[in-house]
C-alpha cells in the first residue's frame, strides 16, 4: 500500500533563509509522481511542483527545489529565500502509475518569521 | 481560466439533513475528483470521474454519499442523512489527462467546509 510521511508537524524559517520540508514514501510501483501542494489558511491547495520516478534531474520551479533521492525513497521541497507569504501547511502526494487516487501525508505547517 | 470553484463555501447542517455541494473545473478538463480533509490530516481521495462516467470511488464513500458529472462538466457531491463524522472540508480537484497518470496534475477548488451539529 502507498504511503506517504512528513515526520515535521511544524518547522519555523527566517524570512530569506532557505527551509527544506521532508517527505518520504513506499511504494512498490516503478512509476509515479511526487506532488507538493501548499495550503494556505484560506484551504485552498495550491500546486507547487512535480517530480517523476523516472525523472533523471531535480525538479525546480522558482523558489521551490525537490530533493529527490530514490534510492532513499525520499522527496524533499526546499523553499529558498523565504517569504511570509510562504507560511501555510505543506503537503507531500504520491500517484502510483497503477492508481487513479493520489494519496497525501498528514502535512507540515510552515511557520516564516519577520 | 478562472480556476476551479466550489459552492458554497461553508455549510452548517444539522444531523439527518441532507446537503449538496458543487464542483465547477477548469474549462476542458476531462478529469474530476472529490477528496474530503479533516482537521490535521491530508486530503483522502472519495472518487473521480473521466468526462461524466464515475471510474472509482474509496470505501471511505458510504451509502449515503453520491457524486455525479452529468454531462462532464460541474459535479455535485450529495450527502443524505448526515452524521457528525461527516464534518470535514471537502476539496474537488480537476485535471486533463492526455497520456499517463503519473503526471496528471490536479488543480484544487477552495474547498467546502462542512459542519454538521
Amino acid at each position: 500500500a502507498q504511503k506517504i510521511t512528513q515526520t515535521q508537524p511544524g518547522m519555523f524559517v527566517q524570512e530569506k533563509e532557505a527551509v527544506t520540508l521532508d517527505c518520504t514514501y513506499d511504494t512498490s510501483d516503478p512509476s509515479y509522481g511526487l506532488f507538493w501542494y501548499k495550503q494556505p489558511s484560506s484551504g485552498e491547495m495550491i500546486f507547487l511542483i512535480y517530480q517523476g520516478s523516472y525523472d533523471q534531474q531535480n525538479a525546480t520551479e522558482g523558489r521551490y527545489s525537490l530533493n529527490f533521492q530514490k534510492a532513499r525513497k525520499s522527496a524533499n521541497l526546499v523553499i529558498s529565500a523565504s517569504q511570509l507569504g510562504d507560511s501555510a501547511m505543506y503537503f507531500c502526494a504520491m500517484r502510483e502509475n497503477n492508481n487513479n487516487d493520489m494519496r497525501f501525508g498528514a502535512g507540515t505547517r510552515l511557520t516564516v518569521k519577520p | 481560466d478562472t480556476g476551479v470553484s466550489q459552492d458554497p463555501r461553508h455549510k452548517i447542517t444539522k444531523r439527518g439533513q441532507n446537503v449538496t455541494f458543487r464542483c465547477d473545473p477548469i474549462s476542458e478538463h476531462n478529469r474530476l475528483y472529490w477528496y474530503r480533509q479533516t482537521l490535521g490530516q491530508g486530503p483522502e481521495f472519495l472518487t473521480y470521474f473521466q468526462n461524466e462516467a464515475q471510474l472509482e470511488k474509496s470505501r471511505l464513500l458510504s451509502d449515503r454519499f453520491s457524486a455525479e458529472r452529468p454531462k462532464g462538466s460541474f459535479s455535485t457531491l450529495e450527502i443524505q442523512r448526515t452524521e457528525q463524522g461527516d464534518s470535514a472540508m471537502y476539496l474537488c480537484a480537476s485535471s486533463f489527462l492526455a497520456g499517463g497518470t503519473v503526471g496528471e496534475t490536479q488543480y484544487f477548488g477552495p474547498g467546502t467546509r462542512l459542519l454538521v451539529l
